[in-house]
């Protein structure tokens, strides 16, 4: 079954860091750029991570740059994000994504619950 | 940054009807313009890419049409799967940036 299962997320204070990570199976992941986007409680959605097919680029938006890391593992057919210094701001729903033509996603996982809560 | 702007927020439609929905771009995106649907509780789904193009399993009564600054989505004729919030996105420069969305709800 074509899917991807994110998983990872919870409450955290200010300040604090979570590993997402999110599992493909049914598709040759290496074949694939990913990215993770993510939704504030109620509002749109945000992309805020982007890494190629061999790991090669990464890409982030100005609002994780320098506290967010992606990264991925062909081994074991995963990506994953590493948040440090969460705020407040970065409570949302992260979903990763299955990167198609050029800069769409065609495939999304159902999501994770990230909350930054003191 | 390219800002992406849908109109309207909120689309009031009956069954059966035509729906536009407008994506405009603070700057040229090309054809580099996809769009989403997103029902409450659940992921995206992509519907266009590349402006125009279906993705795969998306029924015929949804089309794409546009480039440069202007976007439309169109539904031919509204089903009541097809209630949601609608997203636009591009892709043609970093950061990858989406509209803020269109409810389409009905009448």
């Amino acid at each position: 079954q074509v899917q991807l299962v994110e998983s990872g997320g919870g409450l955290v204070k200010p300040g604090g860091s979570l590993r997402l990570s999110c599992a493909a199976s049914g598709f040759t992941f290496s074949d694939y750029y990913m990215s993770w986007i993510r939704q504030a409680p109620g509002t749109g959605l945000e992309w805020i991570s982007y890494i190629s097919t061999s790991s090669s680029d990464t890409n982030y938006a100005d609002s994780v740059k320098g506290r967010f890391t992606i990264s991925r593992d062909f081994a074991e057919n995963s990506l994953y994000l590493q948040m440090d210094s969460l705020r407040a701001e970065d409570t949302a729903v992260y979903y990763c994504a299955r990167g198609n033509y050029g800069g769409s996603f065609d495939l999304w996982g159902q999501g994770t619950m990230v909350t930054v809560s003191s | 940054e390219r800002v992406m702007t849908q109109s309207p927020a909120t689309l009031s439609v009956s069954p059966g009807e035509r729906a536009a929905l407008s994506c405009r771009a603070s700057q040229s995106v090309s054809s580099n313009l996809a769009w989403y649907q997103q029902k409450p509780g659940q992921a995206p789904r992509l519907l266009i890419y590349g402006a125009s193009t279906r993705a795969t399993g998306i029924p015929a009564r949804f089309s794409g049409s546009g480039s440069g600054t202007e976007f439309t989505l169109t539904i031919s004729s509204l089903q009541s799967e097809d209630f949601a919030v609608y997203y636009c996105q591009q892709y043609n420069n970093w950061p990858w940036t989406f509209g803020q969305g269109t409810k389409v709800e009905i009448k």
